[in-house]
């Protein structure tokens, strides 16, 4: 099973929404609404900031917010902050009790 | 409230084999699973295998599943990881992670994660 496929960087700037795309098939995103979004701050273990493919845990701003279309899912982060810089890897559930990560995407606020 | 402490950081030689236990409390322990995942420095996050809190059935990524044993031990709610014929390129860090049913499966309480280090 290949990682699905993000985007390596992303950049944005104070104030702006950027979006992350997260790129599977019809074996994982496409067949479950079990997509879940990561943010990772260096030398830190993964914080969960989206389940379900579009649920917010408690606690977790408003302003990330998730969808999915088709075998591709999506994250966004709108009114983009300085503490937003971190590394962002979605996860999906694949079937046959198997779970796969994306590569991951670097976001730099600049 | 619900915390995962692993053991600590290991330095192995290639071919030996590694455990890394995670010590769960805060939560019960056979209605949740526990997941692995390790990160090499400066790579992505790459998931390993999964227990059944309940049950106690593993479940194991194709590429691990010849060298990677996922057990528990309910009497202490830890999970255990351990990976045999260790080579250079598992040197990795390893974290454990709850996964919640409530919120489809995703993985909501994480480990501090233990470094292992294979090198001869």
């Amino acid at each position: 099973q290949s990682a699905l496929t993000q985007p390596a960087s992303v950049s944005g700037s104070p104030g702006q929404s950027i979006t992350i795309s997260c790129t599977g098939s019809s074996n994982d995103i496409g067949s479950y609404h079990v997509v879940s979004w990561y943010q990772q701050d260096p030398g830190k273990a993964p914080r969960l900031i989206i389940y379900e493919g579009t649920k917010r845990p408690s606690g977790v701003s408003n302003r990330f917010s998730g969808s999915k279309s088709g075998n591709t899912a999506s994250l966004t982060i709108s009114g983009l902050q300085v503490e937003d810089e971190s590394d962002y890897y979605c996860c999906s559930y694949a079937g046959d009790n198997i779970w796969i990560f994306g590569g991951g995407t670097k976001l730099t606020v600049l | 409230q619900v915390h995962l402490v692993q053991s600590g950081a290991e330095v192995k030689k290639p071919g030996a084999s590694v455990t890394v236990a995670c010590k769960t409390s805060g939560y019960k322990f056979n209605f949740y699973a526990l997941h692995w995942v390790r990160q090499a420095p400066g790579h992505n996050l790459e998931w390993m295998g999964w227990i059944n809190g309940g049950s106690g059935d593993p479940h194991y990524s194709q590429k691990f599943q010849d060298r990677l044993t996922i057990s528990r031990d309910t009497s202490a709610t830890t999970v255990f990881l351990e990976l045999s014929s260790l080579r250079a390129d598992d040197s990795a860090f390893y974290y454990c992670a709850r996964a919640n049913y409530e919120m489809a499966g995703g993985f909501d309480s994480w480990g501090q994660g233990t470094l292992v280090s294979v090198s001869s």
